[in-house]
């Protein structure tokens, strides 16, 4: 049974970099067969998805166009673990932030817990 | 603006049934049957309930079912119990370059 677990700060000022990592268990991050993502949750722009890391013989990355200039997402293969940077912060960018486990069928399962992330000085 | 279109809100009384929609288009819903549907209670993560149009992932109560027609796509929930008041989100692929996109959103009562 695949779980996640997030960790990272909750409170981030303006300009700086929103930084999370999800911790994987019962799964491997570098498995051949999923992608892991982050996608995040505000009521003025509903579920958006962020980006995703996938190994397949050498490591991948996707990112939405919304945030392409600023995200950074990593594996860390140490620590079975991946991990989301995103720069230049505007309250905009508050949110929840999930992790989610993908695949090549486009459907999420499961989610981390999820972690409030307010931009704000 | 959410990319695809849900009804905010859909309410039912216990043991009836009620179906959400999910309007896309051609590039989306309509082109891929990757659409996926989630279960979202206040406070949580969403959890998925439907994979691939009308996959029930193990675990799943059978009362929820998915289809999909042309650009839309449907949940369907039956024998509605109070454990089913929650938000529901659908979500698909998309030919864009956002790979991923989502509905609004609809919020199910039960009455």
């Amino acid at each position: 049974q695949v779980q996640l677990q997030q960790s990272g700060p909750g409170l981030v000022k303006p300009s700086q970099t929103l930084s999370l990592t999800c911790a994987i268990s019962g799964d491997s991050v570098s498995s051949n067969s999923a992608a892991w993502n982050w996608i995040r949750q505000s009521p003025s722009r509903g579920l958006e998805w962020l980006g995703r890391t996938y190994y397949r013989s050498k490591w991948y990355n996707d990112y939405a166009v919304s945030v392409k200039s600023r995200i950074t997402i990593n594996p860390d293969t140490s620590k079975n673990q991946f991990s989301l940077q995103l720069n230049s912060v505007t309250p905009e960018d508050t949110a929840v932030y999930y992790c989610a486990k993908g695949n090549w069928k486009y459907w999420f399962d499961p989610w981390g817990q999820g972690t409030l992330v307010t931009v704000s000085s | 603006q959410s990319a695809l279109t849900q009804p905010a809100s859909v309410s039912g009384s216990p043991g009836q049934s009620i179906t959400i929609s999910c309007t896309g288009t051609s590039s989306d819903v309509g082109g891929y049957n990757y659409v996926s549907w989630y279960q979202q209670h206040p406070g949580k993560a969403p959890k998925l309930m439907i994979y691939e149009v009308s996959n029930r992932p193990s675990g799943v109560s059978n009362r929820f079912s998915g289809s999909k027609s042309g650009n839309t796509a449907s949940l369907t929930i039956s024998g509605l119990q109070a454990e089913d008041e929650a938000d529901y989100y659908c979500s698909s692929y998309t030919s864009s370059s956002t790979y991923v996109v989502f509905g609004g959103g609809t919020k199910l009562t039960v009455l």
